[in-house]
């Protein structure tokens, strides 16, 4: 079967950084997307890897293993606006896109 | 821009009843998508459509039905809800399927079926 793991829940502190992991497991792979839902609204694009590596964006980075069916994001100077959940997911070989459960990042001050 | 609207935004529904959740986008993307989302289950896909004239089932099609009569509407039926289709539901849209593209979804519609 079809599946990617992320931690249901992280916490980190306002100003500081924090590391969100992803691990897949998918018939095939198109890329891999992560996408910003902040409670009670509709998820929106944050960043799209599809090459071993790292992309920057900003405060945000995403990371790309896919030997190693792993990615994660990366949030530099957190800010309390950043609270919100971090949905991880993949484009299986017939381009249907698999979603993780998200991971619930709590910003404290 | 109004990108993708959905509605209503909420409804409340009573077990048994018939209920079509709109779904309409001005982007002129090819692929429509309906998803539900429970909570420490994600999204879910429950249909799909690559192009007008055309509609698919997802992972979680049962109870639901789906058409697509031009680009701009897909609308979302459910024939005779139960309480288990308590959800938020969301509508997305893509440029084409077959490619990877970045979907871009709707505010959602809050369900709850009593």
């Amino acid at each position: 079967g079809q599946n990617i793991d992320q931690p249901t829940e992280m916490t980190a502190t306002e100003g500081a950084i924090v590391q969100i992991n992803c691990t897949y497991q998918t018939s095939g792979f198109n890329g891999l997307f992560w996408y910003q839902q902040h409670a009670g609204e509709a998820p929106t694009f944050l960043s799209y890897n599809v090459l071993d590596g790292l992309e920057e964006k900003g405060r945000f980075s995403s990371f790309l293993s896919r030997s190693k069916g792993y990615s994660y994001l990366l949030l530099k100077e957190l800010q309390m606006k950043d609270s919100a959940s971090y949905l991880c997911a993949v484009f299986d070989s017939n381009y249907q896109l698999i979603w993780g459960a998200g991971t619930k990042l709590i910003i404290k001050p | 821009t109004a990108g993708i609207t959905q509605a209503p935004t909420s409804q409340i529904l009573a077990a048994g009843r018939s209920m079509t959740l709109r779904c309409t986008q001005d982007m002129r993307h090819n692929a429509m998508y309906w998803y539900r989302q429970d909570l420490g289950l994600g999204l879910r896909l429950i249909h799909y459509s690559n192009t007008a004239g055309t509609t698919g089932k997802g992972e979680v099609p049962d109870g639901y039905s789906v058409s697509r009569a031009n680009t701009d509407d897909f609308p979302l039926t459910l024939a005779s809800a139960v309480p288990s289709q308590t959800s938020v539901y969301f509508c997305a849209s893509s440029g084409d399927a077959g490619e990877v593209n970045e979907q871009f979804f709707g505010p959602g519609t809050r369900l709850t079926v009593l």
